[in-house]
């Protein structure tokens, strides 16, 4: 089954410890990207990869690292999480550029920083 | 730079009842419109796009938006409603000169209610 899988679902964590979210897809997509998703603000892009080892920041990228070493893969990375990073976070891919191809989402990583 | 307006935060609508999610944008190039569904606890789901060509576009599930380039609206309807149409929608743009990324509207919650 085509899909984008993200692990952990839930996760509550303190102020400073590192974490990743992991997020892989199975479709040999090209475009990756991470969004949080915050009340009456929508989705707002945290990064994108355009191929491996290719990355660049998107509207909101403080406190954010990611990473693309396998093209399957594209983990989110906080090195010292902070509260206002209480978010649901989504991962999504492909097939190219995402204003010409479908978006595939996962389903999602509520995160709560406290 | 180009941004995404949905000015409804919440459509109530009752079941069977024709309905209009409203989605504006602003844009100095050329653009691509997206519309995206989040059902409840899931991730985000492409529900039609408007690349090019007729500005009517429909999906399978009987919704349809028309791209207004004088007015710069795209905005979502559907003649008849169901209780599964329950869900948030998410309009969403990208430039044709910037197809790497789209930016995301706040999104709107259509509540059907029988």
């Amino acid at each position: 089954e085509a899909q984008v899988t993200q692990n952990p679902r839930y996760l509550i964590t303190v102020t400073g410890k590192k974490l990743t979210v992991t997020c892989s897809q199975n479709m040999n997509h090209e475009y990756m990207s991470w969004y949080r998703q915050d009340p009456g603000l929508g989705l707002r892009q945290i990064y994108y990869s355009m191929n491996v080892e290719v990355t660049d920041k998107g509207d909101v990228p403080e406190g954010y690292k990611v990473s693309r070493k396998e093209k399957r893969n594209f983990p989110l990375i906080l090195e010292s999480p902070s509260p206002n990073q209480t978010s649901l976070y989504f991962c999504a891919s492909s097939l190219s550029l995402p204003s010409s191809y479908e978006q595939y989402f996962g389903p999602g990583t509520r995160l709560t920083v406290t | 730079a180009q941004s995404v307006t949905q000015l409804d935060s919440q459509v109530p609508v009752f079941e069977e009842a024709p309905v209009e999610l409203r989605c504006n944008y602003s844009s100095s190039v050329s653009v691509y419109l997206f519309w995206y569904v989040q059902y409840p606890n899931q991730g985000l789901q492409l529900l039609l796009k408007y690349l090019s060509g007729s500005t009517l576009v429909e999906s399978i599930n009987g919704f349809e938006a028309e791209f207004n380039k004088s007015q710069t609206s795209f905005h979502l309807r559907k003649p008849s409603v169901h209780i599964s149409d329950t869900a948030e929608y998410f309009c969403a743009v990208s430039e044709m000169d910037s197809s790497y990324k789209l930016i995301f509207g706040s999104g709107t919650r259509l509540l059907v209610r029988p």
